[in-house]
Formats: C-alpha cells, structure tokens, sequence
C-alpha cells in the first residue's frame, strides 16, 4: 500500500504565477488535509475535505488559496498570483473512514518558492 | 484542543532511553494524546497516541498520568535515525474530522 503522495517534490513560481499542488490520498483514505511549514515554523492546518467536500477551511487564508478533492483524481492546493511569504513546505496528510483508525498519515511535502 | 508544553531541546545518548515529556493540564475528558515526530524536511510521522491508559507499540511507549494532565513519550533505544522535532498534540476524541494542532515540540538529538 503506498503511502501519501505529493506532487511536485519542489516547485519554483515567480511572483504572480499560479501554483498548483496534488495530493493522492492513502488508497481507501477519504479525508484530506492540508498543513503549511513555513520556514523554521511549525505546521499550520490550513484546510480538511472529502470526497467533493470541504468540510473546514478555517486555516485557509481569505485570498488566493483555494482546494479541492474531486470525486476522481488527486487533492489539489491552488494558489494563484503567489507572493514570496507562499514560500513554504505543503503537506498533505490522509486518513481513513474507519472508526478505529483516525492517525493521519503524512506525504513527503511539497517546497515551493517563489522568486 | 487542549494546549501543551513541552521542552524546546533534548539530547540523548545512541542506545539509551529517550523520555520526552509533555504537559497537557487542561485536558478535557475526550481529548486523545497524540505524538507525531518530524525528520529534517519529512513529512510528520504519527508514532502512537492514548487516552488514559499506557500504550506501547513497535515504535514507543506512552505514559500518561492518573490525572491525564502530563504524558511521557519513551523511545526505549534511541538510534540516530531518532534525532527528529517530536510533537505532542491533545485533541478532541477519535475523530477523523479534527485538524492536528502542532506546537513547537521538542527537538530531540540522540548523539553517538
């Protein structure tokens, strides 16, 4: 079973371009979650979804961040005209429906800069 | 969530017994232990979590006191493979919909 996978590894952006991060889940996770790093910082969730649902965006900053999990394909973290303070490691977790089984299984991140 | 307080930094000699505390006195009754440990620049790890009983597993032991307002995360033989940020986070119940909170945790350093 292999484990959560991000995509890109690395992505570098100007200032102003769009950034687009991907996520696939734990096979038979349903729930996604996305944490930001900044540098030297500790993770900071920033939003939950299901299958087609946002369930909680409260870490979600107002402006130019958006998600999704459609019901086919991966988790994507969108963020557009990005700024240099997006500078960060994005990482995805997963965890599965079951009831006896709530640890949140972390992918490997995905290092965006913005020059 | 609860918060809780850890050390900022630990050291720990290669072989020995790593005991990582962590207090949580305002804890709440369906709030779950849980540790999670960060590698330089890999994603967290979850190692083990508790409610009010001791657990242990392939990875650690947990201890969590009577009152549940303190725990110790015991790694019984640090390797250096073990030098990671180790992140004690209380949350609410066994539920797949709640965010985990991550604090500053402690670094811990196992040296040879």
């Amino acid at each position: 079973n292999a484990g959560v996978m991000q995509n890109p590894r690395h992505l570098v952006r100007r200032r102003g371009q769009e950034a687009r991060l991907r996520c696939s889940p734990m096979k038979g996770h349903s729930h996604v979650y996305w944490y930001r790093q900044l540098p030297e910082e500790g993770l900071k969730f920033m939003v939950y979804l299901q299958k087609e649902n946002i369930i909680d965006e409260s870490g979600m900053p107002k402006e130019r961040f958006s998600a999704e999990f459609p019901k086919e394909g991966p988790s994507i973290l969108r963020i557009q005209q990005v700024v240099r303070g997006d500078s960060a490691a994005y990482f995805c977790a997963s965890s599965p429906p079951s009831q006896s089984n709530y640890e949140q299984y972390f992918g490997p991140g995905t290092r965006l800069t913005v020059t | 969530d609860a918060k809780t307080t850890q050390p900022t930094s630990m050291d720990c000699a290669e072989g020995r017994a790593a005991n990582l505390p962590c207090n949580h006195s305002t804890i709440s009754g369906n709030e779950y232990v849980y540790w999670y440990r960060q590698i330089h620049s890999q994603g967290p790890q979850y190692i083990i979590h508790g409610l009010k009983n001791n657990e242990t597993n392939e990875m650690a032991s947990l201890i969590i006191t009577e009152d549940r307002k303190s725990s110790t995360l015991i790694l019984p033989h640090a390797t250096l493979r073990d030098t990671a940020v180790y992140y004690c986070i209380v949350r609410v119940g066994n539920n797949a919909g709640n965010m985990l909170t991550f604090g500053g945790g402690t670094r811990l350093m196992v040296k040879p």
